[in-house]
This record gives C-alpha cells, sequence and structure tokens, in this order.
C-alpha cells in the first residue's frame, strides 16, 4: 500500500505554545488528506479534510483558528494546534487520498501531551 | 450521515481460531473500507469492498451492498493480529468516511 510518513511521533509541550505535524506522501499524490484526531480506547474523529490549494473545511465543534490546516502541495499537509492547552492532549492522526482511487492511506500517528 | 455500528466490541481469540466481525450501515454506502489499527496506533488499510468479496491472505471480507453490512473474516488468527479493526463507508465515492466504534480482538498465544 501507499505510504504516508507522519512526524513527529510524540511530542510533550507547554500549555500555551503552538505545535506543527508534518505529513508526508512518499510514494503516491494526496490530492485530498483527512486529519483524526483519536482518544483512548475510541474511534477516529474527523476534525477537517484538505484539498491541495484549497482552504482546509472543518467538522462542526473543531476550532479552525485552533487547528490551522495547511495542504500547500500534493505530498505535504501540516497541522498546526496553536496556543495548545491539556484539553488538546491527544493522538493526532492523518491520511492521505489520491485522485484515482478511494482508498485512505494513514500517517502513523502523533501523541500529543501538553502539560 | 450514516450511521456505522461494528461488533462485536471486543473479541478475545485463541491462537489458531478463526473468527467473523461484523459492521452494519444505516444507509446504502458506495465507499466501504476495512482497516487495522495496530497496539502502537498505524492504521493499515486491509481492503477497499463496496460489494463482493475479496481476499487478502488469512483475511477476507464480504459486502453485501443491498443489505447494508459487511463482514471480515480472520482465518488461523495470529498474535500479530491483535489490535483494533475498523471499518468506514461514505454514500458516495469522494466523500469522507464514517467509521465504526471498532472491534478490539486480542489474539492470545
Amino acid at each position: 500500500g501507499a505510504v504516508v510518513s507522519q512526524h513527529p511521533s510524540r511530542v510533550i509541550c507547554k500549555s500555551g505554545t503552538s505545535v506543527k505535524i508534518e505529513c508526508r506522501s512518499l510514494d503516491f499524490q494526496a490530492t485530498t488528506m483527512f486529519w483524526y484526531r483519536q482518544f483512548p480506547k475510541q474511534s477516529l474523529m474527523l476534525m477537517a479534510t484538505s484539498n491541495e490549494g484549497s482552504k482546509a473545511t472543518y467538522e462542526q465543534g473543531v476550532e479552525k483558528d485552533k487547528f490551522l490546516i495547511n495542504h500547500a502541495s500534493l505530498t505535504l499537509s501540516t497541522l498546526t494546534v496553536t496556543s495548545a492547552h491539556p484539553e488538546d492532549s491527544s493522538f493526532y492522526i492523518c491520511s492521505g487520498r489520491g485522485d484515482t482511487n478511494e482508498k485512505l492511506f494513514f500517517g502513523s500517528g502523533t501523541q500529543l501531551s501538553v502539560l | 450521515g450514516i450511521q456505522v455500528e461494528q461488533s462485536p466490541p471486543d473479541l478475545i481469540l485463541q491462537e489458531g481460531a478463526n473468527s467473523t466481525l461484523r459492521c452494519n450501515f444505516s444507509d446504502s454506502v458506495n465507499n466501504l473500507q476495512w482497516f487495522h489499527q495496530n497496539p502502537w496506533g498505524q492504521l493499515i488499510n486491509l481492503f477497499y469492498i463496496p460489494s463482493g468479496t475479496k481476499q487478502n491472505g488469512r483475511l477476507s471480507a464480504t459486502t453485501v451492498a443491498t443489505e447494508r453490512y459487511s463482514l471480515l473474516y480472520i482465518s488461523s488468527s495470529q498474535t500479530t493480529d491483535s489490535g483494533v479493526y475498523f471499518c468506514a463507508g461514505s454514500k458516495a465515492a469522494g466523500n469522507k468516511l464514517t467509521f465504526g466504534g471498532g472491534t478490539r480482538v486480542l489474539v492470545k498465544p
């Protein structure tokens, strides 16, 4: 299957700082990227959908000014958690989908801990 | 939006056993996928299966689109099959997927 590289895998930060998470599609062009949040022992919760070169579409209840998503190229999407607070601590996962294929491929996830 | 229900929520298997996981949808879907999340959090796409039957090694999946359900079969389970299995679907191709709650599988040696 196609590969999506996600970094960092784990980050610990102080409350009030910003954290950037990167996702790169290594062997396909991800025209659409999805960002999810997952709490322990729960399912994936979609945060936003981004198409290359366009503004992201956020799910209801997700603050777009807090979770900044950039999808400037067909191989790179970033999620920036701005002014992080302890309640933002979670597992964040990206996934990509190409133009000609409906299959979704996931990054390895980022465990964010905000102190 | 559609609702996705998975059963059972938890499954404990002895190594070598077979099992069936089920996914029910509240509405018809044209895009249905199965994923495995390993204990470290990585999700792997197992099948894209909006209809019909597919096999990949010891795993196979069947989707009966007219009855809005899909089944994932694990045969001769191994400890590496442990993790959470998710199904996800959308009504139309190109739409975002709705995930089920997952089936947590533990395969004991």
